[in-house]
């Protein structure tokens, strides 16, 4: 299985100031057919299923805000939150789909 | 806009083989750049993919092996719908499950998930 490494496990960021969450995946998430990196991230808040942030790695879904962002290649991915809002808080995952089983990290709770 | 709408019971009882749906639409069950999973979440276990059907030329599965050959996933192309069957189930299958579309050519969607309980 491809196993995904999150950190850190929870993060508190004063309002305004950047988050950053690190996903490490023990084997690589690139597709060779399309060159696309298979890594969603999601937001996850209480009572509400994940939402999908970021896919393809570093493409925004529509209707995210763009201090959101996502970067990184093969096994080495970051999701960025530039200026962190009230309303960012929530837990954040990584997950993979270049192979089965599909994996997911297990998660940064970010805080304020 | 691509929706998922999931249904099916909130309590099963053990032993008894847990049933659910999740209705697409915006998109097809049969495309061909499309895989339509179910995904569920545990305190305990945290996020878990279960398993996943998709057409490419032909149907195919592809199973969590720590279900023990316990599930099946099926398409539904009449009614544009795919379904999770899980068999023997035991409190320790109590979770919130989704459904969800991700795969490698189309951006992921999630269905608003349901909470199933396994008890007497």
């Amino acid at each position: 299985d491809n196993v995904m490494t999150q950190s850190p496990e929870s993060l508190a960021v004063s309002l305004g100031e950047r988050a950053t969450i690190n996903c490490k995946s023990s084997q690589s998430v690139l597709y060779n057919s399309n060159n696309k990196n298979c890594l969603v991230w999601y937001q996850q808040k209480p009572g509400q299923p994940p939402r999908p942030l970021i896919y393809w790695a570093s493409t925004r879904e529509s209707g995210v805000p763009d201090r959101f962002s996502g970067s990184g290649s093969g096994t080495d991915f970051t999701l960025t939150i530039s200026s962190l809002q009230a309303e960012d808080v929530a837990v954040y995952y990584c997950q993979q789909h270049s192979s089965t089983p599909l994996t997911f990290g297990g998660g940064t709770r970010v805080e304020i | 806009q691509v929706q998922l709408q999931q249904s099916g019971p909130g309590l099963v009882q053990p032993s008894q083989t847990l049933s659910l749906t999740c209705a697409i639409s915006g998109d097809s069950v049969s495309s061909n750049i499309g895989a339509w999973n179910w995904i569920r979440q545990s305190p305990s276990r945290g996020l878990e993919w279960l398993g996943r059907t998709y057409y490419r030329s032909k149907w195919k599965n592809d199973y969590a092996v720590s279900m023990n050959g316990r599930i099946t996933i099926n398409p539904d192309t009449s009614k544009n719908q795919f379904s999770l069957q899980l068999n023997s189930v035991t409190p320790e299958d109590t979770a919130m499950y989704y459904c969800a579309r991700i795969a490698v050519a189309v951006p992921p969607i999630w269905g608003q998930g349901t909470m199933v309980t396994v008890s007497s």
